[in-house]
């Protein structure tokens, strides 16, 4: 059973550029959650996602930031017009159902030029 | 509002040392506690957990115990390997049901030397 899926894993853009994250979780999870770390901070949590449907984005940006997971396909973090402030790691995790058990996946890492 | 403090690192052990890795907590209601590990280069895995007061997790030899008088959710393990040299990560969860993200703390890394 392949785990949580994130592509690209090192992602390079110039200030303005858009950037897209792709989260596929694992087989059989509907519920997707993602997080961000900066530079020596924790995780923070942005978006929780079933499919379909927004459950939870209090910790989103207001602006540039939005999320999907549809009914078919990975689930994307979309990052419009990035500033260098947007360079971190960001994290995808699925459950099954429960939130206790979140599965993560190995993050991919933007860059902002 | 709620949040986690860990000892920052990094912490550096010669194998077989004793490991404790302190982590503490605020948090309105009665959260659910978590380590989480993160070897190079991955994901993170869950650790171990606790879901109430006086609850002990316990995982490949770490263990961590729920003190709510302490508010402490502290990671030790008797004798560590080289092959835990990782970056540990505490978190808490409140809420119930469909609620409730994780919380982390920052992070400690560990280093083991052989």
């Amino acid at each position: 059973n392949a785990g949580v899926m994130q592509n690209p894993r090192h992602l390079v853009r110039r200030r303005g550029q858009e950037a897209r994250l792709r989260c596929s979780p694992m087989k059989g999870h509907s519920h997707v959650y993602w997080y961000r770390q900066l530079p020596e901070e924790g995780l923070k949590f942005m978006v929780y996602l079933q499919k379909e449907n927004i459950i939870d984005e209090s910790g989103m940006p207001k602006e540039r930031f939005s999320a999907e997971f549809p009914k078919e396909g990975p689930s994307i973090l979309r990052i419009q017009q990035v500033v260098r402030g947007d360079s971190a790691a960001y994290f995808c995790a699925s459950s099954p159902g429960t939130p206790d058990t979140q599965y993560f996946g190995p993050g991919t890492r933007l860059t902002v030029l | 509002g709620n949040s986690v403090t860990q000892m920052e690192g990094p912490v550096t052990l010669s194998e077989e040392a004793f490991l404790t890795i302190n982590c503490t907590y605020t948090a309105t209601g009665y959260p659910s506690l978590f380590w989480y590990v993160q070897y190079p280069g991955e994901g993170l895995q869950l650790l171990l957990k606790a879901t109430k007061a006086d609850d002990k997790g316990s995982n490949k030899g770490f263990e961590a115990t729920y003190r709510k008088e302490t508010t402490s959710f502290h990671l030790e393990k008797g004798s560590v390997q080289v092959s835990d040299s990782a970056v540990y990560f505490c978190a808490l969860r409140v809420g119930g049901g469909s609620q409730g993200n994780l919380i982390f703390g920052k992070g400690t890394k560990l280093s083991v030397k052989p």
